[in-house]
């Protein structure tokens, strides 16, 4: 099984504050994918990375897959307390693995 | 759209109780997983099913869990006899066969076995 580390695993901040949560393995991803899950609901994706190197914005979130296809990053920029939240990752190898998720919680 | 359909939303049960969970995909997916989320251990894959054969079970705790697709529109995850440390959030989430098509995940059940 194809293990997914990401860090932090919890974070808090203020509205307006950047941040980058992390997802590494030791192993090289076909691919990998983001979610976001939200209180009493299941994940939703944000994005799917392939290539590596691979850069992919979406408004004010910017997520890039390392060059070797261990490692994916998420930043957000000026966050707002609607981007609280569980960050997952998951790649597609033979297992669809999860990581353990970074816990966002923005404050007003 | 509906959505990936779970039910029951919420399910409270006694130890040594058969627990039924039921999951209907969205129409057009060919793929199906059950997920269980807890804090301890976050989402575990249970097993996944794709044209509704199951093609992975290895993450299915022990005997004592079993799943089901009859056909394309729905699917069960049985538990039998319950224990209190299957109390977890169970998931079941659809999606096309390809590996990079994203999962369209339900609402979860959340089973406390008491």
């Amino acid at each position: 099984t194809q293990l997914l580390e990401q860090s932090p695993q919890f974070l808090s901040i203020q509205e307006g504050e950047n941040l980058t949560v992390y997802c590494n393995s030791s192993s090289v991803f076909s691919s990998l994918q983001w979610y976001r899950q939200e209180p009493g609901e299941g994940p939703v994706l944000l994005v799917t990375v392939v290539t590596g190197g691979e850069v992919k914005k979406l408004k004010r979130l910017t997520f890039q897959f390392g060059d070797a296809r261990k490692d994916s990053s998420l930043h957000i920029t000026a966050a707002q307390p609607g981007d609280t939240g569980l960050y997952l990752c998951l790649t597609s190898g033979s297992r669809l693995t999860f990581g353990e998720g970074t816990q966002l919680t923005v404050n007003p | 759209d509906a959505g990936v359909i779970q039910s029951p939303r919420h399910e409270v049960t006694e130890m040594g109780q058969e627990v039924t969970l039921r999951c209907k995909p969205i129409s057009g997916h060919n793929s199906l997983f059950w997920y269980r989320q807890t804090m301890m251990r976050g989402l575990e894959l249970l097993i996944y099913f794709n044209n509704n054969v199951p093609i992975d079970d290895s993450g299915m705790p022990e005997d004592r869990f079993s799943a089901k697709m009859p056909n394309a529109s729905f699917s069960t995850l049985k538990i039998q006899p319950s224990e209190p440390r299957d109390s977890a959030v169970y998931f079941c989430a659809s999606s096309f066969s390809d590996l990079n098509s994203p999962l369209h995940f339900g609402n979860g059940t959340r089973l406390t076995v008491t």
